[in-house]
């Protein structure tokens, strides 16, 4: 059974950075072809694309947010972490983990989601 | 970057008729689309991938079909549980990542 869950702090200050972890199980991602990504939806409007991360460690981001994300993952601990910088109120989201790989490039499996507000 | 424009924004239907969602790509993708519904409070979940394929467990009323740069979600006759967004979704190779539309809401 493929689960996701994502994990990090409810609220951020601005300009503070923020640390998400996404924690699976029911796959590895040292299977050739599997990936994790990370989206995120503002409230009321539409799914943003972030950052994936592959099997081969290969990493991809969101043209207009490239400066302030790094993702990395921990194949040992089924974990992938999100870094955002310089955080800012128009931020304020519910980020999710997603997997990709196991059909084709859709997201089959996601997390949750975990809700992230920008506010000092 | 591919930009995928999805139309209407808003499809007021009721239970029992055809619903279909337009997904407009700013260029040839191929079939590498993908469906998705998200309901009020939930997580988006996987319907349709690779333009015209059921994922696991979706109903036989759901059918995606197009390829190149127009695609369509078509639901044959509306459950109640089908009011929903539905967003689409492509990877592409370059500029390498993944691009979702606007959405689409169905609502009653």
């Amino acid at each position: 059974q493929v689960t996701l869950r994502e994990s990090g702090p409810a609220l951020v200050r601005p300009t503070q950075p923020l640390t998400l972890t996404c924690t699976f199980s029911g796959f590895s991602l040292s299977t050739s072809g599997m990936s994790v990504s990370w989206i995120r939806q503002p409230p009321g409007k539409a799914l943003e694309w972030l950052a994936l991360i592959d099997s081969h460690d290969d990493k991809y981001y969101s043209a207009s947010l490239r400066t302030r994300l790094t993702i990395s993952k921990d194949t040992s601990k089924n974990q992938v972490v999100l870094t955002m910088t310089n955080m800012d109120p128009v931020d304020t989201a519910t980020y999710y983990c997603a997997r990709l790989g196991a059909v084709g490039p859709a997201l089959d499996y996601w997390g949750q989601g975990t809700l992230v507000t920008v506010s000092s | 970057e591919i930009v995928l424009t999805q139309s209407p924004a808003t499809l007021s239907l009721s239970p029992g008729e055809r619903a279909t969602l337009s997904c407009r790509a700013s260029q040839d993708i191929s079939s590498y689309l993908a469906w998705y519904q998200q309901k009020p409070g939930q997580s988006p979940s996987l319907l349709i991938y690779d333009a015209s394929n059921r994922a696991t467990g979706i109903p036989a009323r759901f059918s995606g079909s197009g390829s190149g740069t127009d695609f369509a979600l078509t639901i044959s006759s509306l459950e109640p549980e089908d009011f929903a967004v539905y967003y689409c979704q492509q990877r592409s190779n370059w500029p390498p990542g993944i691009t979702f539309g606007q959405g689409t809401r169905l609502e009653i």
